[in-house]
């Protein structure tokens, strides 16, 4: 596509739920970034996909959250038993490779009840 | 590691006034990318500038400039004759790429207000 489509923009859910966030990067774009921001933050980063693999997880916060990109190209970050904590907006980036400058996406802003 | 500190937290000038966003970075990889992001109200984060660790050229595109000293560890941005469509919170930004693609990590940004 023309750029990094996230879906949904916005979601709503109640403590404990479990929630799927999208991210369609650009076509052809191998790397592939999941970042959070906190309200008065800068973007947090969570995980980096090149190809289907996860070469760095570092940033996830804990075993809650997971995220696959089974063929390489559209990615789905989860997270398991929602906390309150966990409100802010996911932002997906992709990149043709190393220091190329990211595309970012517009966000899913997650809201925790 | 990798560290972006950008010590304004908010800055508020009158439109038409110049206005220098300050930058400072750690890194202990001698071969690094240094970026600036915008993001307007609207949410999306805007590149605009790449930088690397070999060219401490400065740069200009249009009204905004980029001071890139190694020196003092400092990417500074400028925006001249600033607009009110300026108002966004800008980030500093930072790869290293000694152990390879490591993630982009970015500063706590500054909230530029432009007041007409």
């Amino acid at each position: 596509g023309a750029g990094v489509s996230q879906t949904p923009s916005n979601k709503v859910t109640e403590k404990g739920k479990y929630v799927e966030l999208r991210c369609d990067p650009i076509s052809g774009h191998t790397a592939l970034y999941w970042y959070r921001q906190s309200l008065g933050q800068g973007p947090e980063f969570l995980i980096y996909f090149q190809g289907t693999g996860a070469a760095d997880d570092s940033g996830l916060p804990n075993d809650r959250f997971f995220a696959v990109r089974p063929e390489g190209s559209v990615s789905t970050l989860k997270i398991q038993r929602t906390e309150r904590g966990d409100s802010a907006v996911y932002l997906c980036a992709s990149s043709l490779a190393g220091a190329s400058g990211y595309t970012f996406g517009s966000g899913t802003r997650l809201t925790v009840v | 590691a990798q560290k972006v500190t950008q010590a304004q937290t908010e800055i508020s000038v009158v439109e038409k006034e110049d206005v220098t966003l300050d930058c400072v970075y750690e890194t202990r990889d001698t071969t690094y990318y240094l970026f600036w992001y915008k993001q307007p109200p609207s949410g999306e984060l805007v590149f605009l500038i790449r930088r690397n660790s070999f060219d401490e050229q400065n740069e200009i595109s249009g009204r905004y400039s980029w001071n890139f000293q190694k020196s003092t560890s400092s990417f500074n941005f400028t925006i001249t004759a600033s607009q009110v469509v300026d108002s966004a919170v800008y980030f500093c930004a930072l790869i290293g790429k000694n152990s390879g693609n490591t993630p982009l990590v970015f500063g706590k940004g500054t909230r530029l207000s432009v007041i007409a």
